[in-house]
């Protein structure tokens, strides 16, 4: 079965701080996707890459970049976290044919912005 | 542009009562449909997926879903519901334009009566 791992399961960050959220795959999969997920929203797609150092931008990319230097990990960045921010991250994979199989997802990172 | 709708934000269902989750999409043309279901603290898990076909699916757990063209909608279903069942479960919708993306609707969470 396809793994994807987030690094953290839950984070406690400061207002103004340089944050980095990582995911790694282990399928090399080409496609990887950053989500957040809100109550009563969904989730929303914020970046995603169908390649390496490819990326473009999901719905809600604003505040938000990303880092795809590996097939295998994907990185979102918050470059300076702001409350708003606080919210359950998840991370997904999926592989490159035709057919949308459906994703892998991580177990999310809870981040909390103080 | 694509949106998916579950117009249920929460359900309560009696242990081996029968289930079932509603799901209208707005596409264009012919969709990709899934169910993913959430666990608390978990990422998502794929329970079923329509890309064409038999328009009555059957997934992991006993469940299943029936793609309805004319009514634009894709509801999950369950003949008897175990208390394992509680969880969240979203249904999500993607393009062959864009098979890489999926848009996820916000979520209905289900609870289970004993």
């Amino acid at each position: 079965d396809v793994k994807v791992t987030q690094s953290s399961r839950y984070l406690v960050k400061r207002t103004g701080e340089k944050v980095f959220l990582e995911c790694v795959q282990d399928m090399d999969h080409e496609n990887m996707f950053w989500y957040r997920q809100d109550p009563g929203l969904g989730l929303r797609l914020i970046y995603f890459s169908y390649d390496v150092k490819m990326k473009e931008k999901g719905d809600i990319p604003e505040g938000y970049s990303v880092s795809r230097e590996k097939k295998e990990r994907f990185s979102l960045i918050l470059e300076s976290a702001s409350t708003n921010q606080t919210s359950m991250y998840l991370c997904a994979s999926r592989g490159g044919d035709i057919s949308p199989g459906g994703y892998t997802f991580g177990s999310g990172t809870r981040l909390t912005v103080v | 542009a694509q949106s998916v709708t579950q117009p249920d934000i929460h359900i309560t269902v009696s242990e081996g009562a029968s289930l079932e989750l509603r799901c209208n999409y707005s596409y264009g043309a012919t969709p990709y449909l899934f169910w993913y279901v959430q666990s608390p603290g978990q990422g998502l898990q794929l329970l079923l997926k329509y890309f064409s076909g038999d328009t009555l699916v059957q997934g992991i757990k006993g469940f299943e879903a029936e793609f309805k063209r004319s009514q634009s909608s894709f509801n999950l279903r369950k003949p008897s519901v175990h208390w394992s069942d509680a969880a969240e479960y979203f249904c999500a919708v993607g393009a062959m334009a864009s098979s890489y993306k999926l848009i996820f609707g916000s979520g209905t969470r289900l609870l289970v009566r004993p």
